[in-house]
């Protein structure tokens, strides 16, 4: 079965960058394109940025271009998410999800989410 | 990058239909078929009910339904049932190749 375990929040200072990963089992991952998505609390969902299948261009939510930068590695299943200059509003649960295949969009499946507090 | 609006909360009995909206613009909602939305129970992670406008994922019920007309697409639950309380979110493809999400609506079962 389709599995996506995120790992890496926790506590962090302003300014200070942290590393998600997203460790993704029981499909062909390297056939997916991926997402980051996130959750401030008790706010609503913000989209962050997209990994194609082939890892060629990604996009970003304006808030975090420039600080954030998606990557994977097809040879372990994983999608991470390097998060530097960190600020307070970065603040949320981050969840990665999975594209449906084909031409079609829609993120089919997602992980538990890992919670991610910038605070001093 | 503005959300895309959608109301704060809609509420409707057992077995009523209930409708939420989701307004963007020619550049998102309107420019494109790539329209999604998501049932979130709390402390849950989202779950798809709808993509590309109106086709429901292997496993959702057909009580969800999906729509577009211009710039604004709608999700319409029927029947409704206690199960369906929950915030509900619809998501579009923008054309900055980017993605962007609605502001949630609370559905609430009278």
């Amino acid at each position: 079965q389709v599995q996506l375990v995120e790992s890496g929040g926790g506590v962090v200072q302003p300014g200070g960058s942290l590393r998600l990963s997203c460790a993704a089992s029981g499909f062909t991952f390297s056939a997916y394109a991926m997402h980051w998505v996130r959750q401030a609390p008790g706010k609503g969902l913000e989209w962050v940025a997209i990994m194609p299948y082939d890892g060629t261009t990604k996009y970003y939510a304006d808030s975090v271009r420039g600080r954030f930068t998606i990557s994977r590695d097809n040879s372990k299943n994983t999608l991470y998410l390097q998060m530097n200059s960190l600020r307070a509003e970065d603040t949320a649960v981050y969840y990665c999800a999975r594209r449906i295949s084909g031409y079609n969009y829609g993120l089919d499946y997602w992980g538990q989410g890992t919670l991610v507090t910038v605070s001093s | 990058q503005s959300a895309l609006t959608q109301p704060a909360s809609v509420s409707g009995s057992p077995g009523q239909s209930i409708t939420i909206s989701c307004t963007g613009t020619s550049s998102d909602v309107g420019g494109y078929n790539y329209v999604s939305w998501y049932q979130q129970h709390p402390g849950k992670a989202p779950k798809l009910v709808i993509y590309d406008v109106s086709n429901r994922p292997s496993g959702i019920s057909n009580r969800f339904s999906g729509s577009k007309s211009g710039d604004t697409a709608s999700l319409t639950i029927s029947g409704l049932q206690p199960e369906d309380e929950a915030d509900y979110y619809c998501n579009s493809y923008r054309s900055s190749r980017t993605f962007v999400f609605g502001t949630g609506t609370k559905v609430t079962v009278l």
